[in-house]
């Protein structure tokens, strides 16, 4: 079993959808939690960070961490084109990446 | 623009072969780390510098060293080349050496393919 599962989509969405994207982890002791942007060609940009379980919204972004149930998300609200790109957790001190979601928004 | 800085951006070369990606951090920023991107491996955490020192070591090949410099650059050194090998090698620059306390800054990325 992998340390971070990451569903690696394509997702594919109108403008205005709200997003959905999870990962699901194996270790417990984990603390930290990030969420990476990639648009093609870049390297990864940090977008959110979260400490132990809860919540934590940033615009349109929203992370959410369930610790009992070891499951992290992102949520994206009022979904844009120029949020088409592909979306990376990354969990742990040490930075265990998922493999990404895909995302395209279209107009 | 993060302000890491990989060169080159593109990389082709042949099995057997070796090759030196190099990496400017952001100013100000101590610590160093590599990471290989593959389709079927998503981002695979390789090594850390900090300040000149080896600080954490990830799923590095022995055919693959590193070294960061006085002047904090740093280059990874790939030797004995396979086709598995070809593969984005980032690198990532932060202040301190958790993630936890320092967020990482990703470059762009150089893109390996071994022919």
């Amino acid at each position: 079993q992998k340390e971070v599962e990451q569903d690696p989509g394509p997702l594919s969405v109108p403008e205005g959808a709200i997003v959905s994207l999870n990962c699901t982890y194996s270790n417990s002791a984990f603390q930290y939690f990030m969420w990476y942007r990639q648009y093609s060609r870049k390297g990864p940009e940090l977008l959110m960070y979260t400490y132990s379980s809860g919540n934590k919204e940033d615009g349109r972004f929203t992370a959410q961490v369930d610790k009992s149930s070891k499951y992290i998300s992102l949520f994206i609200r009022d979904s844009q084109p120029s949020d088409s790109a592909t979306y990376l957790c990354a969990i742990g001190d040490k930075l265990i990446f998922g493999t990404g979601t895909r995302l395209q928004v279209f107009p | 623009d993060s302000g890491v800085t990989q060169t080159p951006k593109h990389l082709i070369t042949a099995t057997g072969q070796r090759v030196t990606l190099r990496c400017s951090p952001r100013s100000g920023d101590l610590s160093v780390y590599w990471y290989q991107q593959s389709l079927d491996q998503g981002l695979q955490f390789l090594i850390q510098y900090y300040n000149g020192e080896e600080r954490a070591k990830g799923n590095i090949l022995e055919r693959f060293s590193a070294q960061q410099f006085p002047d904090l650059h740093s280059e990874l050194n790939l030797s004995s080349l396979e086709l598995g090998d070809s593969a984005l090698y980032f690198c990532a620059s932060s202040v301190g050496t958790g993630t936890y306390n320092s967020p990482l800054h990703f470059g762009n990325g150089t893109r390996l393919t071994v022919t």
